[in-house]
């Protein structure tokens, strides 16, 4: 079965500083990988995803994301944190068909003025 | 993307009650899911919500706790029958158009019971 993990549960950086976060999967087949933000009393909002093709994809936001095959990884990045970034942030494993999501636990994202 | 609404977007409820949950799409979609989310967590999928047929529900997950429905294919609700404390959670509807499309989320129902 398919599952995701986010090492880390919480990050703190300032504004203006680089930002990575990390995802790692477990699936059988070649993944399709998601990340979603959730801000403060909102529901999730999807950054960016990844199906095929070029490893590194462009998000919205300024966020991209890097799929390397051999780590089994899909770290979120952006190179300038800004203020309303802060939020939660969940990364997630799916199937072709939009079914069988699984999330992982999310980080926490604080972010310094 | 779709456009997801849902209803309401927050209530407090009293112990042994039950609240439906209404989601709204603005366009037809494929697969309409529920989810779950505990203070603190991360997204639990209750159940995926078929049109004209009983919705598939997931492990720990049963229909006469959350009976759903989806009479089309823009619309589905969720009912959570005799509420407890441990049902306070955010309950969030999402959907899928098509395949290799990523699942877009409404703003959820924060539920709270005394």
């Amino acid at each position: 079965a398919q599952s995701v993990t986010q090492p880390d549960i919480h990050i703190t950086v300032s504004e203006g500083a680089s930002l990575e976060l990390r995802c790692n999967y477990s699936y059988g087949a070649t993944p399709y990988l998601f990340w979603y933000v959730q801000s403060p009393g909102q529901g999730l909002q999807l950054l960016l995803k990844y199906f095929s093709g070029d490893t590194l994809v462009q998000g919205i936001k300024g966020f991209e994301a890097e799929f390397k095959r051999s780590q089994s990884s899909f770290n979120l990045r952006k190179p300038s944190v800004h203020w309303s970034d802060a939020a939660e942030y969940f990364c997630a494993v799916g199937e072709p068909s939009g079914q069988n999501f699984v999330f992982g636990p999310g980080t926490r994202l604080s972010v310094l003025p | 993307s779709a456009v997801i609404s849902q209803k309401p977007s927050r209530d407090i409820c009293q112990r042994g009650t039950s609240l439906t949950i209404q989601c709204q799409v603005d366009s037809q979609v494929t697969m309409m899911f529920w989810y779950r989310q505990q203070p603190g967590q991360s997204l639990t999928l209750i159940a995926t919500a078929n049109q004209g047929s009983e919705a598939t529900y997931e492990s720990g997950f049963v229909i006469d706790k959350f009976p759903i429905s989806r009479p089309n294919l823009t619309f589905s609700t969720l009912t959570v029958s005799n509420m407890s404390p441990e049902d306070s959670s955010i309950y969030l509807c999402s959907v899928s158009g098509a395949r290799n499309q990523p699942q877009h989320f409404g703003d959820g129902t924060r539920l709270s019971i005394l």
